[in-house]
């Protein structure tokens, strides 16, 4: 089966660096997707890791360590707009190239 | 482009009544799917299709059914809502990088 775990919650301060961490078990493995949800909204796709090591994409980075099921969502400057909840999500094997997510991490973001 | 459209965008269903939520796309890609998000559970997957006339289960498949005539539509039915299936219900279309779009959401209600 897969399981995957994060924070139900973290607040930061407007201007820092904030890490949201996701473990994650799966009998195979094909890639980890971090989206981004803004209350009331759809989610949003920021990244996609296959390989380890660290992507950068501007503000936001993701970094991925499969010998660990461990990845990370690193967001730099934060700003107010950032206040959303941060979904981690795997494909579900067998089933094409659906994801099964974890229950997302909200993230308040405070002057 | 419109992207992902589904209709209604709000609903109040009585216990045992049926209904169909609509779900379309102008992106022309071949595989939809059907996710509903709890309060704290993530988004979990109902049914997904890889293309016209194909369907199948996904996580939580029961109480919901689906068909594909056309690239462009994928339909899901509540055969008799219950109030577990008080949630919000999103269509995704997947680009061939595994990259999900979801529509905008429909908020339903069993009472």
């Amino acid at each position: 089966g897969q399981n995957i775990d994060q924070p139900t919650e973290m607040t930061a301060t407007e201007g820092a660096i904030v890490q949201i961490n996701c473990t994650y078990q799966t009998s195979g493995f094909n890639g980890l997707f971090w989206y981004q949800q803004h209350a009331g909204e759809a989610p949003t796709f920021l990244s996609y890791n296959v390989l380890d090591g660290l992507e950068e994409k501007g503000r936001f980075s993701s970094f991925l360590s499969r010998s660990k099921g461990y990845s990370y969502l690193l967001l730099k400057e934060l700003q107010m707009k950032d206040s959303a909840s941060y979904l981690c999500a795997v494909p579900i094997l067998g089933a094409g190239n659906m994801l099964t997510f974890g229950g997302g991490t909200r993230l308040m973001v405070k002057p | 482009n419109a992207g992902v459209t589904q209709t209604p965008k709000f609903q109040v269903l009585k216990t045992g009544q049926s209904m169909t939520l609509q779900c379309a796309q102008d992106m022309n890609h071949e595989y939809m799917s059907w996710y509903r998000q709890d309060p704290g559970m993530g988004l979990r997957l109902i049914h997904y299709s890889v293309g016209a006339g194909i369907t199948d289960q996904g996580e939580v498949p029961n109480g919901y059914n689906v068909s594909r005539s056309t690239t462009e539509d994928f339909p899901l039915r509540l055969l008799s809502a219950a109030p577990s299936q008080t949630s919000v219900y999103f269509c995704a279309v997947t680009a061939g990088s595994y990259e999900q779009y979801f529509g905008p959401g429909t908020r339903l209600t069993v009472t």
